[in-house]
């Protein structure tokens, strides 16, 4: 199974930061990674598709990028909707695998 | 509006058996792979089963090979799994998902959830 790794698995940030999530995928995934935001209490709701491609309604503010094993979520300026738990998962192969999770909280 | 509504979860003793069902509305659910999705409680994301349009694949991951089977019915619009021989380990909530069209892109609508608890 493809193990994705995810770091930091916390980070503590302010309203306006530029916040950066990494997934590592265990062997080569091509572009085939995708990225959730999670809200207590409430279902995954899916980012970015592709590893970069923007899924529709979400903010231009959130972006992806990488391929092959190194992958990076990034929130331009991080905004109080933002604070959640995000989540990459890998579709290259079965089963397709999710990371660990990054909780993002209020500095 | 696409809504995906589970249940059927609820408790159960280890051992015992459960069947989850997702009453899918406002897209051409024969036209979807689907998947479920668990998460513990407290814990993170787990991909558990997906099905093609058809129902002539399906995948799951190894903790629940023998135990789940995931099917569809597309003249009801319904996805569901059939749990048995449970495990303490599979409570949690479990999520239905729709996968985006397109090889592998994502899951891009997912139910509410619904919570297995399987405890003595």
């Amino acid at each position: 199974d493809i193990q994705l790794t995810q770091s930091p698995s916390f980070l503590s940030a302010s309203v306006g930061d530029r916040v950066t999530i990494t997934c590592r995928a265990s062997q080569g995934i091509s572009s085939y990674l995708a990225w959730y935001q999670q809200k207590p209490g409430k279902a995954p709701k899916l980012l970015i598709y592709a590893a970069s491609t923007l899924q529709s309604g979400v903010p231009s503010r959130f972006s992806g990028s990488g391929s092959g094993t190194e992958f990076t979520l990034t929130i331009s300026s991080l905004q109080p909707e933002d604070f959640a738990t995000y989540y990459c998962q890998q579709l290259n192969s079965y089963p397709f695998t999710f990371g660990g999770g990054t909780k993002v909280e209020i500095k | 509006e696409v809504q995906l509504v589970e249940s059927g979860g609820g408790l159960v003793q280890p051992g015992g058996s459960l069947r989850l069902s997702c009453a899918a509305s406002g897209f051409t659910f024969s036209s979807y792979w689907m998947s479920w999705v668990r998460q513990a409680p407290g814990k993170g994301l787990e991909w558990v089963a997906n099905i093609k349009q058809d129902g002539s694949e399906k995948y799951y991951v190894d903790s629940v090979k023998g135990r789940f089977t995931i099917s569809r019915d597309n003249a009801k619009n319904s996805l569901y799994l059939q749990m048995n021989s449970l495990r303490a380990e599979d409570t949690a909530v479990y999520y239905c998902a729709r996968e985006r069209v397109g090889y592998s892109s994502g899951l891009d609508y997912w139910g509410q959830g619904t919570l297995v608890t399987v405890s003595s």
